[in-house]
């Protein structure tokens, strides 16, 4: 979608190495979010950010972590890649709390072999 | 804490039939609710979103959903299914704090000639 970029697209890692997943936005949204999509499970809040250096966990956070060291990026890593953490993964943003609503980024798909 | 359930994993049409796949939530507030769609392969794209001013909500392509707070219910129809609507659909909830937003575990439309 417009405005908000995720890259790597597409990433194959081992077992046990880091892994740093971005997403980009040009809106200057003050929210954004890292879920991870698994079949059967829909999408699932990892962490989320409301500001500057303002973040905090989801509901399936062990094993990541983030940052947000400027309004326009939020970081995603993997400290330790295990195959469970194979999955898509999508950054969200919004403008306020979701009242207008959200964009999802194209995704990314990671897996640990 | 809010939850969704999507109670269908798998809906299958033919082309020119209606479509409804059922969704129902649970909260302690009243959220808003959002329906949105994923192609193969595809991001998240929106269909309708209810934010508390109309019941009957009215998306794109032909989608509509009706809030029933008495039924805690949130369902997606289309008078006339078309091939390009298969996909799958989730439901969500939103209106936490941060604007977090809560997936149902989705449900595939399948869409027969």
């Amino acid at each position: 979608d417009a405005g908000i970029t995720q890259s790597p697209r597409h990433k194959v890692t081992e077992t046990g190495t880091p892994v740093t997943l971005r997403c980009h936005q040009t809106e200057n949204h003050r929210y954004m979010y890292w879920y991870r999509q698994d079949p059967g499970h829909g999408l699932r809040l990892i962490h989320y950010s409301y500001g500057v250096k303002d973040t905090d966990k989801g509901e399936v956070s062990d094993g990541y972590s983030v940052s947000r060291s400027k309004t326009e990026d939020f970081l995603l890593t993997l400290e330790s890649a295990t195959s469970s953490q194979t999955s898509v993964y999508f950054c969200a943003i919004s403008e306020s709390n979701g009242a207008y609503g959200y964009t999802f980024g194209s995704g990314t798909r990671l897996t640990v072999v | 804490a809010q939850s969704v359930t999507q109670l269908d994993s798998h809906v299958s049409v033919s082309e020119g039939t209606p479509v409804l796949l059922r969704c129902n939530y649970s909260s302690s507030y009243s959220p808003s609710l959002f329906w949105y769609v994923q192609h193969p392969n595809k991001g998240l794209q929106l269909l309708l979103k209810y934010t508390s001013a109309a019941t009957l909500v009215k998306g794109i392509n032909g989608f509509e959903a009706e809030f029933k707070k008495s039924e805690t219910s949130f369902h997606l129809t289309k008078p006339s299914a078309h091939m390009s609507d298969a996909a799958e659909y989730f439901c969500v909830a939103g209106g936490t704090s941060y604007g977090k937003l809560t997936f149902g575990q989705g449900t595939i439309l399948t869409v027969h000639p």
